[in-house]
């Protein structure tokens, strides 16, 4: 079984700053497996990122993935309010067939 | 534009059941994987079940197997999570999500991540 770790657990910053945020594979992955959601309180989760680094429709381009094998990030610039919240990282693999990290939260 | 929308969650006792369903407006989920989320209070994302619309394929989590069924209607509009002998740790808010591995033209992308989901029915095992 993979194992995802996200760090660090929390992240503490200002708008307009800029976060990064990290995903790291027990093994190495392929990228095209790779995912990061964002989830508002009381919210679904919101696909950001697939395929590690592509951009999901109406995502700002100042949010972007990057990485490959073990490590990816998560980077987000000029924080705006509504970014304040938690990411997960997810892996397609085999067992289990998807895969979450324990996540990131993002506060002010 | 498709939504999930999610119900049947509520309080039960351990060692009860429930069946949860996922309706799918706007669309049917013929040509895509199916799954069921669930989030424990306070925790992160766990992925319950997967469903195939196109082959009727099914994979579980190692701790529902044999306790959880996922299913669909014939009409492949609505997606049910039948949860037998549940236990306390199996409370949850549980969402309904969509993967769609294949483009516009039905080509296999090999992309498999959740692109739609639902807003979560919660459901609750205590005594």
């Amino acid at each position: 079984e993979i194992v995802l770790t996200q760090s660090p657990g929390t992240l503490s910053l200002s708008p307009g700053e800029r976060a990064t945020l990290s995903c790291r594979a027990s093994e190495s992955v392929s990228g095209t497996y790779l995912a990061w959601y964002r989830q508002r309180p009381g919210q679904a989760p919101r696909v950001l990122i697939y395929g590690a680094s592509r951009r999901a429709t109406g995502v700002p381009d100042r949010i972007s993935g990057s990485g490959s094998a073990t490590d990816f990030t998560l980077t987000i610039n000029r924080l705006e309010p509504e970014d304040f919240a938690v990411y997960y990282c997810q892996l397609y693999g085999s067992s289990p067939l998807f895969t979450f990290g324990q996540g990131t939260r993002l506060e002010i | 534009e498709a939504q999930l929308v999610e119900s049947g969650g509520g309080l039960v006792q351990p060692g009860g059941s429930l069946r949860l369903s996922c309706a799918a407006s706007g669309s049917t989920f013929g040509p895509y994987v199916m799954n069921w989320v669930r989030q424990a209070p306070g925790r992160g994302l766990e992925w319950v079940s997967y469903f195939s619309g196109r082959d009727s394929t099914t994979y579980y989590t190692d701790s529902v197997k044999g306790r959880f069924t996922i299913s669909s209607d014939n009409a492949k509009t609505s997606l049910y999570l039948q949860m037998n002998d549940l236990r306390t740790e199996d409370s949850a808010v549980y969402y309904c999500a969509r993967v769609n591995p294949f483009d516009e033209n039905g080509y296999f992308t090999g992309l498999w991540y959740f692109d739609l989901w639902g807003r979560g029915t919660l459901v609750t095992v205590s005594s």
